[in-house]
């Protein structure tokens, strides 16, 4: 079974900051992982998604990475704003299983 | 805009009283899900329908029902809810089942039970 973690699960950053989220995960026998935003009380929302054939993915501030060998992924974001905060989750979709696993998540709070 | 809708945002039930939450989709997309998301936890899936073929999960439990009319819209039937079948759930869709295929998300359903 997939099981995938988010460490750590909050995170306090001033305005600014360069920041990095992790997520690691089990079985490397992987189709693609996805990063979510989730803000309180709201759906998600995708920020990007890595093929298993891929190593990284960009978009604007944010930069995504993913090693299958050693079961990991990190989101990196440049110049954090306060419009940043929110609850970052990842998942990973099994390799022939219709079925993402995610995880918790990362509550990120940037501070003006 | 293209989208993922569900309805009502905010659902309040009575315990045993059966309730029907709504997604519809303008993407046209063959899959849709339903996951239920409590407090500070990773969302899980509860069935997906591709096309209109129904995958439930193995954990789900039966209180648990779901339909999909047509391509656009996806129910989720919960037929006698207790207090622990309070939280958010979630619609989401995705184009096809491929690796280079996103998930796209509703903005949920917080459902109440008391």
């Amino acid at each position: 079974k997939q099981e995938v973690t988010q460490i750590p699960a909050a995170l306090s950053v001033p305005e600014g900051e360069n920041l990095v989220l992790n997520c690691s995960f089990t079985d490397s026998a992987i189709y693609n992982l996805q990063w979510f935003r989730q803000d309180p009380g709201k759906g998600l929302t995708s920020l990007l998604l890595i093929q298993s054939s891929q190593r990284e993915q960009t978009s604007g501030r944010l930069n995504a990475s993913l090693d299958k060998s050693s079961g990991r992924s990190t989101l990196y974001i440049a110049a954090s704003q306060p419009g940043d905060s929110a609850t970052y989750l990842c998942a990973v979709r099994r390799y022939n299983f219709n079925k993402f696993y995610f995880g918790s998540g990362t509550k990120l709070n940037v501070k003006p | 805009d293209a989208m993922v809708i569900q309805n009502p945002r905010y659902q309040v039930t009575q315990f045993g009283k059966p309730v029907t939450l709504s997604c519809s989709q303008t993407l046209n997309h063959n899959v849709m899900y339903w996951y239920q998301q409590k407090s500070s936890q990773a969302p899980k899936l509860l069935f997906h329908y591709y096309d209109k073929d129904f995958n439930n999960e193995a954990d789900t439990p039966d209180n648990f029902q779901s339909r999909r009319p047509n391509t656009s819209f996806c129910f989720l039937d919960i037929r006698s809810p207790g207090l622990g079948d309070a939280a958010m759930y979630l619609c989401a869709t995705s184009r096809d089942l491929r690796g280079t295929d996103t998930q796209y998300f509703g903005p949920g359903t917080r459902l109440t039970v008391l």
